[in-house]
């Protein structure tokens, strides 16, 4: 079974600033996805950004990037230019490439990091 | 506005009672998903379905039911038989091609009283 380790339960960043957050994960599977999804104060999950693993660039949207090391199996996002609307909950998802009986439509989050952004 | 509606945003329920919680899509979307969020921890699978008539159960599936009669609607039914069902239920639905990148739906918060 996937796993997705999330190690930092807490961050905090300088509105302007770039922060980063770290997510790890454990699966024997050479195809999958990766996704980091934010969750505002709202609650309502947001995607950010996806990540194909048989992809060698590292996906980027607007001030959202991530560094990608699949020998490592590590899957960091990267906030650029923070703002204070970034401030929240971002969590970081697993899903498998292959189609195994349906199960492969999971996403395995990780606990999440909670995001600050001061002033 | 294409999207996923729940409803409602805040359901109280007995002990005992069974509720149930809504969950619509016009994205036209073929798989639906319900996951469930506890404080401090990330979302867990339930249930989901990926066609009409046809549904799957998740991690922790018990104590919850589901039905997929329609093709925009998955409405999950939490049953006396949950020991603990206090929790913030997510709603998720994709496509079932590439990624299959799931949006979701803005929550339902359920406290049992």
């Amino acid at each position: 079974a996937q796993t997705v380790t999330q190690s930092q339960p807490e961050m905090s960043v300088q509105e302007a600033e770039t922060v980063t957050l770290s997510c790890t994960y454990d699966t024997s599977e050479s195809d999958y996805y990766l996704f980091w999804y934010k969750q505002p104060p709202s609650r309502q999950m947001i995607l950010v950004i996806r990540q194909e693993a048989y992809k060698q660039q590292n996906a980027t949207e607007n001030r959202f990037s991530v560094n990608f090391q699949k020998a490592a199996k590590s899957f960091s996002l990267k906030i650029s230019d923070s703002q204070l609307g970034d401030a929240a909950m971002y969590f970081c998802a697993y899903r498998s490439f292959r189609n195994s009986g349906g199960s492969n439509y999971k996403l395995t989050f990780g606990k999440g990091t909670l995001l600050t952004v001061n002033p | 506005d294409g999207g996923i509606t729940q409803s409602p945003k805040y359901l109280f329920r007995k002990e005992g009672q069974n509720v149930t919680l809504s969950c619509e899509q016009n994205l036209n979307h073929d798989a639906m998903y319900w996951y469930r969020q506890d404080p401090g921890q990330g979302l867990r699978l339930i249930y989901y379905s990926q066609i009409v008539n046809d549904f799957q159960k998740g991690d922790i599936a018990e104590g919850y039911s589901v039905s997929r009669e329609k093709k925009e609607s998955f409405p999950l039914t939490v049953t006396s038989a949950q020991k603990n069902p206090t929790a913030f239920y997510l709603c998720a639905s994709s496509t079932r091609v590439g990624p299959d990148t799931q949006y979701f739906g803005p929550g339902t918060r359920l406290t049992v009283l």
